[in-house]
């Protein structure tokens, strides 16, 4: 069966470690997108992606980075990490009137 | 841009009652529209979703939605809730210019008591 998975499901780093965060999908999917879960703001979308080659910024991009070579992959990359940062990440894929989540990767940042 | 606004951060509701819960977009743009239910520490699964046709929308676990289109609203009902349904719940929207790129509620908090 199809799916969407995400790498690590947990994950702790340091102050100013980079940190990349994967996302597979085999839907094969060409719209892919990161969202992160914090408490009174629901998701908010960091960048998504409509085809290999294309990324996007989103509502909250700043200190994050998203690079698209296949189209079964969207890595999310936190160049310097920091305490606002903390947070339940999800990956997202639609195509032909489907959309799925990911089960989400929580990030602290000490 | 879209916008959206759940108007209940929290829905305490005894089992068996029903539950109505309130969201409010806004959109310079046609528009879909989408519930979700989040359990703890869990991720998210879809409710519901209109993109056209009929205003009201059924999902699964008995809810279902009605979009009206006049009062930009989108609110989910239930006609008699289990404790099964204490879960966190969105509301979503996307333009239809822009298929799966959703701008999210804050989330209302449902907490059903026997």
């Amino acid at each position: 069966d199809a799916e969407i998975t995400q790498s690590p499901r947990h994950k702790i780093t340091e102050t100013g470690r980079q940190v990349t965060l994967a996302c597979h999908q085999t839907w094969n999917h060409n719209n892919m997108f990161w969202y992160r879960q914090d408490l009174g703001h629901g998701l908010r979308l960091i960048h998504y992606s409509y085809g290999v080659q294309d990324t996007n910024k989103g509502e909250v991009s700043d200190g994050y980075s998203v690079s698209r070579s296949n189209t079964e992959d969207l890595p999310l990359t936190l160049e310097s990490a920091a305490s606002s940062q903390t947070s339940v990440y999800f990956c997202a894929s639609s195509g032909n009137g489907q959309q799925f989540f990911g089960p989400g990767t929580r990030l602290t940042v000490l | 841009a879209q916008s959206v606004t759940q108007l209940d951060s929290q829905v305490p509701v005894f089992e068996e009652a029903p539950v109505e819960l309130r969201c409010n977009y806004s959109s310079s743009v046609s528009v879909y529209l989408f519930w979700y239910v989040q359990y703890p520490n869990q991720g998210l699964q879809l409710l519901l979703k209109y993109l056209s046709g009929s205003t009201l929308v059924k999902g699964i676990n008995g809810f279902e939605a009605e979009f009206n289109k006049s009062q930009t609203s989108f609110h989910l009902r239930k006609p008699s809730v289990h404790i099964s349904d204490t879960a966190e719940y969105f509301c979503a929207v996307s333009g239809t210019d822009s298929w799966g790129k959703l701008q999210f509620g804050a989330g209302t908090q449902v907490v059903v008591t026997p």
